[in-house]
């Protein structure tokens, strides 16, 4: 299986809204909407953000968000704020009961 | 809170088997899938495996052929054997709650601090 597809890198400023692509296959993220994002602050465990692509954990603010078109899901960050800034990983179940993560993107907070 | 605690060795030779437990506190861990995850400094996450209170377990296909968990409901903690390491196993190994997508959590919603496994001689 291979691993998700994300941009490397994006930024923002304060106030700003970004969008994080995910894109995989019809045997992972076409195939489900099983797709969730975690965030992960340097040295730190992830953090799930969003499950079942659009969903969110209680204690999330509604900032972030999720969506997903064909093989490509997406995390939406509005109002940016500067603890936003951390690493993003999709992951997504698969057709052979795996779990398959994106490579992780950093975000910036300018 | 649930709250989970990776333990084992920080160190393992190359070819020797990696043994790390998860101890698992606030749920019963017969409640839910358990998995192992993985992290390459500087790089993405690996799912290595789950596993269930039964025994039943999936594993990722790149390391199925040197993966064993196994899970222990009276100590509430489950474990994860990796044999024939090399550097390329070198990480920071996480034990997580999940997933169960029949069960409405197909994600990994609590997880632990991790812990750092380096491979060398």
């Amino acid at each position: 299986q291979s691993a998700l597809t994300q941009p490397a890198s994006v930024s923002g400023s304060p106030g700003q809204s970004i969008t994080i692509s995910c894109t995989g296959t019809s045997s992972d993220v076409g195939a489900y909407n099983y797709v969730s994002w975690y965030q992960q602050h340097p040295g730190k465990a992830p953090k799930l953000m969003v499950y079942e692509v659009s969903y969110r954990p209680s204690g999330v603010p509604d900032r972030f968000s999720g969506s997903k078109s064909g093989n490509t899901a997406s995390l939406t960050i509005s109002g940016l704020q500067a603890e936003d800034e951390a690493d993003y990983y999709c992951s997504s179940h698969t057709t052979t009961t795996t779990w398959v993560f994106g490579g992780g993107t950093k975000l910036t907070v300018l | 809170q649930v709250q989970l605690q990776e333990s084992g060795p920080g160190l393992v030779k190359p070819s020797e088997t990696l043994s790390l437990t998860c101890s698992v506190s606030g749920d019963s861990i017969s409640t839910y899938y358990w998995s192992w995850i993985r992290q390459p400094a500087g790089k993405g996450l690996e799912w290595i495996g789950r596993i269930y209170t039964s025994g039943s377990t999936n594993y990722n296909p790149s390391l199925k052929s040197r993966v064993t968990m196994s899970i222990d409901t009276s100590k509430n903690q489950f474990s994860l054997k990796l044999n024939s390491m090399t550097a390329a196993d070198t990480a920071v190994y996480y034990c997580a709650r999940g997933a169960y997508c029949t069960g409405g959590r197909c994600h990994f919603d609590y997880w632990g601090q991790g812990i750092l496994v380096t491979v060398s001689s």
